[in-house]
């Protein structure tokens, strides 16, 4: 299994300002996932997080606002640029490990939770 | 698009009974299926994946069943403890093996 760190666990933010959330796995993993899990919601993918790549966005997120980074294969940034009230929200990263053939599971860091005042 | 339902209402068990969960799904048959554990502030914790040729997946107290002609799967917890309760997550990948997450349901195990 894969075990992943994310700072800060939890943070207070200003409207306007932005906040970079960091993730660590503790081994090399080609795909890292972003996540948002509003209240009572499910978890929604932000994007996905090649390594050496631009990541990939899903409809509803654009990188201006959700700037991705992933500078190796154990670690990657999320950031969450000019925020509002409605990007209060947990913030996951996961990583995929196989369990055989195409079927991924996956493991997820601890979560980032964020309020926007 | 894939859509997954799982009962949003709270579920209370009293403690040594069995716990059923439900996840349905919409469109196409995932090839796999996937039930997550999610504790307050914590991320989900993987419990145990069933493939489309699987009827049942047992792990220890917790059973799956996948019914693709239903669409539906089942969640099990037997001999159910107080620390069995948390919220259960389905899963499944799409067409484009990302995984999707049903909102869960929260499980009470009553004393």
């Amino acid at each position: 299994s894969a075990v992943i760190s994310q700072k800060p666990s939890r943070d207070i933010c200003q409207r306007g300002t932005s906040l970079t959330i960091q993730c660590q796995v503790d081994s090399q993993v080609t795909m890292m996932f972003w996540y948002r899990q509003q209240p009572g919601q499910s978890l929604t993918l932000i994007a996905t997080a090649n390594q050496g790549s631009e990541a990939t966005y899903e409809s509803g997120f654009v990188i201006d606002k959700f700037p991705i980074s992933r500078p190796n294969l154990t670690f990657s940034t999320l950031t969450v640029s000019n925020m509002s009230p409605e990007d209060s929200s947990i913030y996951l990263c996961s990583v995929e490990w196989g369990t055989s053939g195409s079927a991924q599971t996956q493991y997820f860091g601890p979560g980032t939770r964020l309020l926007v005042l | 698009s894939q859509k997954i339902e799982q009962n949003s209402e709270a579920l209370n068990i009293q403690e040594g009974k069995t716990a059923t969960l439900t996840c349905n799904y919409t469109n196409y048959s995932p090839a796999y299926l996937q039930w997550y554990r999610q504790d307050p502030g914590r991320g989900p914790v993987f419990l145990l994946l069933i493939r489309e040729n699987e009827k049942e997946k047992r792990k220890e107290r917790l059973k799956v069943t996948f019914d693709t002609t239903l669409k539906q799967s089942l969640f099990h917890i037997t001999a159910s403890q107080p620390a069995d309760s948390a919220t259960y997550l389905c899963a499944l990948p799409r067409r484009d093996d990302k995984i999707i997450f049903g909102k869960g349901t929260r499980l009470h195990i009553l004393p």
